[in-house]
This record gives C-alpha cells, structure tokens and sequence, in this order.
C-alpha cells in the first residue's frame, strides 16, 4: 500500500528554523517526484515546489523560491521541507504528494498534511 | 503563468441532481504534439488531504465512481458529478500541469441543496 507519512504538528515562533518530512513507503520512492502543497487557513492549493528523489533534482514555483528548501533522502525514503527563519504567514497546513513523470504531474497519493503554526 | 479561474465559487445541488464545476485558464492547456489537456480533477472534504479525480482532463482515477466525469479542452473545462450523493459534499479544485509551472484553481465548495 502506498503511503506518505508526514511529521507532527508545530508550533514555532516568528524568525525559527523548522524541517518537516515526508516518509514514503509502498513503492519505488527513488522514482517518483515529490511535491509540497501549501493550503492557508480556509484558502486554495499553492504549489510551492517538487524534488525527484533518485537525483534530488528541485524545482521552485515562483512565490517560493528563496523562501523554502526542499531536500530528499533516498535511503531512508523520506522528502524534506525547511524554513530558516518562520514568519507569522507562513501559518498553514502543508501537504506532501508524489507524481510519476514531470510532463504528467498529477497528485495521485497525498501525505495527511503537517499544520505549521507560527506565533508569537 | 496560467491562471486557473474556477466558476463558481460555491453551488448547493439537491441529492440525485447533476452537478457542474467549471474550470477556465488563462491559455491553452492542450499539447498539440499529443493532443492531451495538461488538466487534473481534486475533491477536498474537510479536515482531509485532496483526492485526485480526474487527469488528462477525462481520465478517472482508479476507483473513483463513474458519476464523477471530466470534459473540455484547450482553456475550458468542466467536472461533473452525474447524480450528487451525501459523501461528495466538499470542496473541488482543477489544476493544470503544461509547462513548468502548475498551478491550481482557487476551489470550489459544493453542499446539498
């Protein structure tokens, strides 16, 4: 069975450093693509950026670019998402999700998500 | 960047009624080298990840009931749900994936009428 387990909950203070995970298990995790998935507080989806685990090859939309690191182990078949310095928007459930081929990037499995919650 | 534009933002529809989301982007979605829309389907209930639908713009999921169908291509697309049940009750967003940037639709809420 295909699962993505994501790490618990977090509470953090504005200008704290944060990882949280992403454990895949069930399927070659080297040969999938792994997005995160940002979902504000009653808001859409934003794509934030995706890792191919087998070469860690990264890619940033945009918006994020600069604010995140994504990162991948393959040996312990476990995708990263990290914060340097947390801000109070960067409140939000977070979503990892694999896809198969990067001209086929549809979420097919879905992590159960990590609140991230910023405060002071 | 493609913008995807979902219409509406909510709609409640009687149970065993059909119901129909609509999804817009800014530019074609359609590759014309394989003739397939760059266009994928979620349903979010709350409190629980999205569940992809649809991709290619028609193509089901495995395991997803048959009421649930895509349709459209080039800039507009539509997901219908052929006779609304309890369970499907949630919100839903179209993504597309063509080119290097994806991106989603802002979602759609849909509840009983």
């Amino acid at each position: 069975e295909v699962q993505l387990v994501q790490s618990g909950a977090e509470v953090k203070k504005p200008g704290e450093s944060l990882k949280i995970s992403c454990k895949g298990s069930g399927y070659s995790f080297s040969s999938y693509w792994i997005a995160w998935v940002r979902q504000m507080p009653g808001k859409g989806l934003e794509w934030m950026g995706i890792i191919y685990p087998g070469d860690s090859d990264t890619r940033y939309s945009p918006s994020f670019q600069g604010q995140v690191t994504i990162s991948a182990d393959k040996s312990i078949s476990t995708a990263y998402l990290q914060w340097s310095s947390l801000k109070a928007s960067d409140t939000a459930m977070y979503y990892c999700a694999r896809f198969l081929g990067y001209t086929s990037r549809w979420l097919d499995y879905w992590g159960q998500g990590t609140l991230v919650t910023v405060s002071s | 960047d493609i913008v995807m534009t979902q219409s509406p933002d909510s709609l409640a529809v009687s149970l065993g009624e059909r119901a129909t989301i609509n999804c817009k982007s800014s530019q074609s979605v359609l590759y014309s080298s394989n003739n397939k829309n760059y266009l994928a389907w979620y349903q979010q209930k709350p409190g629980q990840p999205p569940k992809l639908l649809i991709y290619w713009a028609s193509t089901r999921e495995s395991g997803v009931p048959d009421r649930f169908s895509g349709s459209g291509s080039g800039t507009d697309f539509t997901l219908t749900i052929s006779s609304l049940q309890a369970e499907d009750v949630a919100v839903y967003y179209c993504q597309h994936y063509y080119g290097s940037i994806t991106s989603f639709g802002q979602g759609t809420k849909l509840e009983i009428k």
